[in-house]
């Protein structure tokens, strides 16, 4: 039974570019979490998402961030014209309800903009 | 809102000792979920231990252990028999469940965990 999968481990994009981070949840879970990292911090919630519908974005930044979970595919965390403060840890977190907690979480994405 | 607070930013401890790792949180729900992770370098998140609120029994998991005084709001971290693998960022992280946040995590500021042989 894989666990949460994140794709790339690694990513670097110049200013200006796209990142685009994938997370494919655990098998059966239907509710995704993105949570961010910045260096010598802890990890602050970005967005929750079930199967095609955001339920909480309340830690997304309101511009150049968005996220989606189609019915079919990864969970995508899109980061638009990205800039240097973008540089994190980027996690994706995965249950199968919300009242389950904890979720399972992937190795994450370092993303690095230069 | 929720906040977690982890006043250690650094502790150190001899292979085979105890050590205590502190956490604080502010909250007005009466039932939650606290956590202990676990972030060696490799930066997977392994969840440590888990203690329900409602719950006066403190949580066990092996050579884990938590002191949770639910009045004073503290929620802290015994590792017993420290071992050399136990060296990694720790992070305690409140999860108001049972409320309307849907699940999601609030993390401490972390402490960096050394073990020494």
């Amino acid at each position: 039974n894989a666990g949460v999968m994140q794709n790339p481990r690694h990513l670097v994009r110049r200013r200006g570019q796209e990142a685009r981070l994938r997370c494919s949840p655990m098998k059966g879970h239907s509710h995704v979490y993105w949570y961010r990292q910045l260096p010598e911090e802890g990890l602050k919630f970005m967005v929750y998402l079930q199967k095609e519908n955001i339920i909480d974005e309340s830690g997304m930044p309101k511009e150049r961030f968005s996220a989606e979970f189609p019915k079919e595919g990864p969970s995508i965390l899109r980061i638009q014209q990205v800039v240097r403060g973008d540089s994190a840890a980027y996690f994706c977190a995965s249950s199968w309800g919300r009242d389950t907690s904890p979720a399972f979480f992937g190795q994450g994405t370092r993303l690095t903009v230069v | 809102a929720q906040t977690v607070t982890q006043s250690q930013p650094e502790m150190s401890v001899q292979e085979a000792e105890t050590v205590t790792l502190s956490c604080t949180y502010d909250t007005s729900e009466s039932n939650y979920y606290l956590f202990w992770y676990k972030q060696p370098p490799s930066r997977q998140m392994i969840l440590v231990i888990r203690q329900e609120a409602y719950k006066q029994q403190n949580a066990t998991e092996n050579r884990f252990s938590v002191n949770f005084q639910k009045a004073a709001k503290s929620f802290s971290l015994k590792i017993s028999d420290s071992q050399l693998g136990d060296t990694a960022m720790y992070f305690c992280a409140y999860d108001n469940a049972g409320g309307t946040s849907y699940g999601k995590l609030t993390f401490g500021q972390g402490t960096i965990l050394t073990v020494h042989p």
